[in-house]
C-alpha cells in the first residue's frame, strides 16, 4: 500500500513567487494534516482537514497561505507570495478517524531566495 | 515556555550504552503521547505509543509520568542504527500533534 506522498520533493523560488504544495494521504484516510519545520525550530502545526472540510487552521502562519482539498483526497497547499521566512520543510500527513497514529509524506524542501 | 521541551542533546553514546531521553509537556489536558523517530532529511516515524503503565517494544521502553507532565524513553544496548533524532510528541484535541524540538542520538562503534 502506498504512503503519504507529496510532491515536489524540492522547491526553490525567488521571493515574490508563487509556489503550490501536493500531498496525497493513504487512501481512506480521511484525517489530513499539514506540519512544518523550519531552520532550527520544532514541527508545527498548521492546518487539518477531514475529508474536505477545514477542521482547525489555528497554525496557518497568515493569508498567503491557502490550503485546500477538493474532493476530500488529496490537498494542495499554495504559498503566495513567498517569503524568505517560509523556507523550511513541509509535512503532510494523514490517519483514520478515531485513531492518532498518524503517518507522514516525506516533505517537501521549499527555499525562497 | 514551549509546549513540549526536550534536551537537544547531541547524546553521544558507544554501541552497547544504555541512554534515556527525557521530555517534559506544559498542556495538562493533553490525552495522547508518543516517540517519534526521525531520520537525517527524511518524515517522522511513529517509533512507539507511551502509556501510564509504561510501554516496552524490545529494547525500547517508554513511561509517562502525568502528575509531573513528564515522558521518558529508555533505549538499552544501542546500535548504531539507532543514531536519529527522536521527537516527543503529545496529541492536542482534534488529533493535533504537538512536537518537541528533537532529541540528537549519535552511537558510535
Amino acid at each position: 500500500e502506498a504512503g503519504v506522498t507529496q510532491f515536489p520533493s524540492h522547491s526553490v523560488i525567488e521571493k515574490g513567487q508563487t509556489v503550490t504544495l501536493r500531498c496525497d494521504p493513504i487512501s481512506g484516510h480521511d484525517n489530513l494534516y499539514w506540519y512544518r519545520r523550519v531552520m532550527g525550530k520544532e514541527i508545527k502545526f498548521l492546518l487539518h482537514f477531514v475529508k474536505e472540510s477545514k477542521q482547525d487552521e489555528s497554525g496557518m502562519p497568515n493569508n498567503r497561505f491557502l490550503a485546500e482539498r477538493t474532493g476530500g483526497t488529496y490537498s494542495t497547499l499554495k504559498v503566495q507570495p513567498a517569503e524568505l521566512e517560509d523556507s523550511g520543510v513541509y509535512f503532510c500527513a494523514s490517519s483514520q478517524v478515531g485513531n492518532t497514529e498518524a503517518f507522514f509524506g516525506q516533505g517537501t524542501r521549499l527555499t525562497v531566495v | 515556555r514551549k509546549e513540549v521541551e526536550q534536551d537537544p542533546g547531541p547524546f553521544n553514546v558507544p554501541e552497547g550504552a544504555t541512554v534515556a531521553f527525557n521530555c517534559t509537556y506544559s498542556n495538562s489536558a493533553s490525552q495522547s503521547f508518543f516517540w517519534y523517530r526521525q531520520d537525517c532529511r527524511k518524515e517522522p516515524k511513529l517509533l512507539m505509543s507511551v502509556y501510564s503503565s509504561g510501554n516496552e517494544d524490545g529494547r525500547f521502553t517508554a513511561q509517562l509520568n502525568r502528575a509531573s507532565q513528564y515522558i521518558s524513553l529508555l533505549i538499552r544496548d544501542s546500535k548504531l542504527s539507532d543514531s536519529a533524532t527522536y521527537l516527543c510528541v503529545v496529541v492536542e484535541y482534534g488529533n493535533k500533534l504537538v512536537f518537541g524540538a528533537g532529541t540528537i542520538l549519535r552511537v558510535k562503534s
